[in-house]
């Protein structure tokens, strides 16, 4: 069974501070693949970044970067410099590699203060 | 490109009355997606879509819960009758084809229900 961990419930930053969202996943699965995905107060799921399970090249877009973990199972997502705008849910999620459903973690709030 | 399209957008029912819920996925997405968002959790599938077949309902409380995908393209999910625990966010989300676990899904806004 495929199983996703946000242990963070809620994180308070102050703007311009760096955050880090953690993850961490089961999967029997050899090939998989993993996902964060953003869910401000208007409620559609914006889909931020992907990674396969055979990659574990860490990478930056922009303000984001991700540090995947295949020996601890760990899939981590950081916002440098944030912003008011990224307050949100935050949802890691996982998916087999023949496109099974998307296993979803229970979601960590991220509130910017200004 | 136009999203996913789901309506209505909001919902209040009594509980044992019926509801149904509509969605247009992204044209040319294969693959479409029921969610289950209770309030507070991360979405939980219902039943997935291949084209017009479903692939998972596992999950889906078929004794009072339905989904059909007509023609393989819009979708409306229904639930007859409606308990109070079946209040949450119900979301849609399309994806291009099943064989490509790298592809993500797209979502809709969802339709919040609140059952009384």
């Amino acid at each position: 069974a495929q199983k996703v961990t946000q242990a963070q419930t809620e994180i308070s930053v102050v703007e311009k501070e760096d955050v880090t969202l953690d993850c961490v996943y089961e999967t029997r699965d050899t090939t998989y693949y993993l996902f964060w995905y953003k869910q401000p107060p208007s409620g559609e799921l914006v889909f931020l970044i992907r990674r396969n399970s055979f990659d574990e090249q860490n990478e930056i877009s922009g303000r984001y970067s991700w540090n995947f973990q295949k020996s601890t199972s760990s899939f981590n997502f950081t916002i440098t410099a944030s912003q008011v705008v990224d307050s949100a849910v935050y949802f890691c999620a996982l998916r087999g590699n023949y496109g099974q459903n998307f296993v979803f973690g229970p979601g960590t709030r991220l509130s910017v203060l200004p | 490109e136009a999203g996913v399209a789901q309506s209505p957008r909001y919902k209040i029912i009594e509980k044992r009355q019926s509801v149904a819920f509509w969605c247009n996925p992204i044209s040319g997405h294969a693959t479409l997606y029921w969610y289950q968002q209770i309030l507070g959790q991360g979405p939980k599938l219902l039943i997935q879509f291949q084209n017009n077949g479903v692939v998972d309902d596992s999950q889906l409380p078929k004794d009072r819960f339905s989904a059909e995908r007509l023609k393989g393209v819009d979708s409306t999910l229904k639930i007859q009758p409606a308990k109070l625990e079946d209040s949450a966010v119900y979301l849609c989300a399309s994806s291009p084809t099943q064989g490509q676990g790298g592809t993500e899904a797209f979502f809709g806004q969802g339709t919040r229900l609140t059952v009384v």
